[in-house]
């Protein structure tokens, strides 16, 4: 069964605090897709990649293939960043298909 | 652009109801997705369409038809809503389809209720 862990579930934190949301999967991937859902529910492309790392704005992915382990990175968070954050892998052998975690629930406290 | 859109935003529905759930993209996107999201899990593929005139089966088909009306719109039916069908659903369409670099972009989302 392809599987993705993201790690924490949960996680609360101070305005201005560096944050790390991990996830991490069970074998060969193609592409990971970090995406983020708004407590409206809409969600948004974040960083597709497939290897190394990704940088926008305050926001940095970064992937190790050999681990097989992405993580995403918000430097100087702010409230606007409370959100979920989901990853996704498309694996070698599943062609077309996405496989999705359960995503990270973060909240950042003024 | 309006991007992905998705009609209805909510809807309610008794055991055994049909209802078709519309999806449309004007980003000349060649794939479309349907997805569901329910409490504690993630996203499951329902059904995809990797290009006009073709679709194909994700991870929970069972329930669920598709049309692929044209490059568009992407429907998805319910012939015989089951409690078991509520959850909130995610229309998604990507350029390309099969490369693996290729993002998806998502509508805002079905909220489907079935009593």
């Amino acid at each position: 069964k392809n599987e993705v862990e993201q790690s924490p579930q949960n996680l609360t934190a101070q305005e201005g605090e560096f944050i790390t949301i991990n996830c991490s999967y069970s074998v060969g991937i193609s592409a990971l897709h970090w995406l983020q859902q708004h407590p409206g529910g809409g969600i948004v492309s974040l960083f597709m990649l497939s290897s190394g790392k990704k940088k926008h704005g305050r926001l940095i992915a970064t992937i190790n293939i050999q681990e097989k382990h992405s993580s995403l990175h918000i430097t100087a968070s702010h409230p606007r960043d409370s959100a979920v954050y989901i990853c996704a892998v498309r694996y070698r052998n599943t062609g077309n298909q996405f496989y999705f975690g359960t995503g990270t629930s973060l909240t950042v406290i003024p | 652009n309006a991007g992905v859109t998705q009609t209805p935003k909510f809807q309610v529905l008794k055991t055994g109801q049909s209802m078709t759930l519309q999806c449309a993209q004007d980003m000349n996107h060649n794939s479309m997705y349907w997805y569901r999201q329910d409490p504690g899990m993630g996203l499951r593929l329902i059904y995809y369409s990797a290009s006009e005139g073709t679709t194909d089966k994700g991870e929970v088909p069972n329930g669920y038809n598709v049309s692929r009306l044209n490059k568009r719109e992407f429907s998805l039916r319910l012939e015989s809503a089951a409690p078991s069908q509520t959850s909130v659903y995610f229309c998604a369409s990507s350029a390309l389809g099969g490369v693996p670099l290729d993002t998806q972009y998502f509508g805002p989302g079905t909220r489907l209720t079935v009593l």
